[in-house]
């Protein structure tokens, strides 16, 4: 059974860092695309941003709104996926989910989803 | 950036009803678009992919069609477990980008 399991939200202040972990069960990690899709409250889905698989380059990607101030990395030792957040803004608070990046050619979507950790940026 | 245009953004429908949900976007995408469904707060589940094609496990009543810029998710027969909300998703190129949504709900 594929179990992706989110940690790491809480509430922090404006300007504070956060780290999310997602620990990764259940496939082969280290061959998945991983990417992170957040929900503000009572808002729709948001792309934060994606890792590509070391075999792919570990390259990632993100969203306008979080660059250069959130990291994705992974490390496919403990089969988990991380999201470093600096510089957080009130904006950001949402639910984060992680989400494996599924694939058929050129064809991308996302299968599996972790239950999701909420982020909350408040003074 | 795409941008993904849902329509309604709200429907109130019956069960056994035939229910339609369009999403169109912003430059042609192919057939680079899937389909999302999400109930009460939790993770989103994903219905159809490649613009057409059934996610296994997904019941036969959900369809999808379209290509280029225009797109429409189908419920053939609406049943109680349908009432939840819908996006679509484009994965033609970075940034992936989301519909607003569709809530549908009980008439």
């Amino acid at each position: 059974e594929v179990q992706l399991v989110e940690s790491g939200g809480g509430l922090v202040k404006p300007g504070g860092s956060l780290r999310l972990s997602c620990v990764v069960s259940g496939f082969t990690f280290i061959n998945a695309w991983m990417s992170w899709v957040r929900q503000a409250p009572g808002k729709g889905l948001e792309w934060v941003g994606r890792i590509k698989s070391k075999v792919d380059g570990g390259t990632a990607d993100y969203a306008a709104p979080v660059k250069g101030r959130f990291t994705i990395s992974r490390d496919d030792s403990k089969n988990t996926l991380y999201l470093q957040m600096n510089s957080l803004k009130t904006e950001d608070t949402a639910v984060y989910y992680c989400t494996t990046e599924q694939s058929s050619g050129s064809f991308i979507w996302f299968d599996y989803w972790g239950q999701g950790t909420l982020v909350t940026v408040s003074s | 950036d795409i941008q993904m245009t849902q329509s309604p953004s709200s429907l109130s429908a019956s069960v056994g009803d035939r229910v339609s949900i369009t999403c169109r976007a912003s430059q042609s995408i192919s057939s680079y678009l899937n389909w999302y469904q999400q109930k009460g707060g939790k993770a989103p589940k994903l219905l159809i992919y490649a613009a057409s094609s059934l996610q296994s496990g997904v019941p036969s009543r959900f369809s999808g069609s379209g290509s280029g810029t225009d797109f429409t998710l189908t419920i053939s027969s609406l049943q109680p477990e349908d009432f939840a909300t819908y996006y679509c998703q484009q994965s033609y190129i970075t940034p992936l980008t989301f519909g607003g949504g569709t809530k549908v709900e009980i008439k």
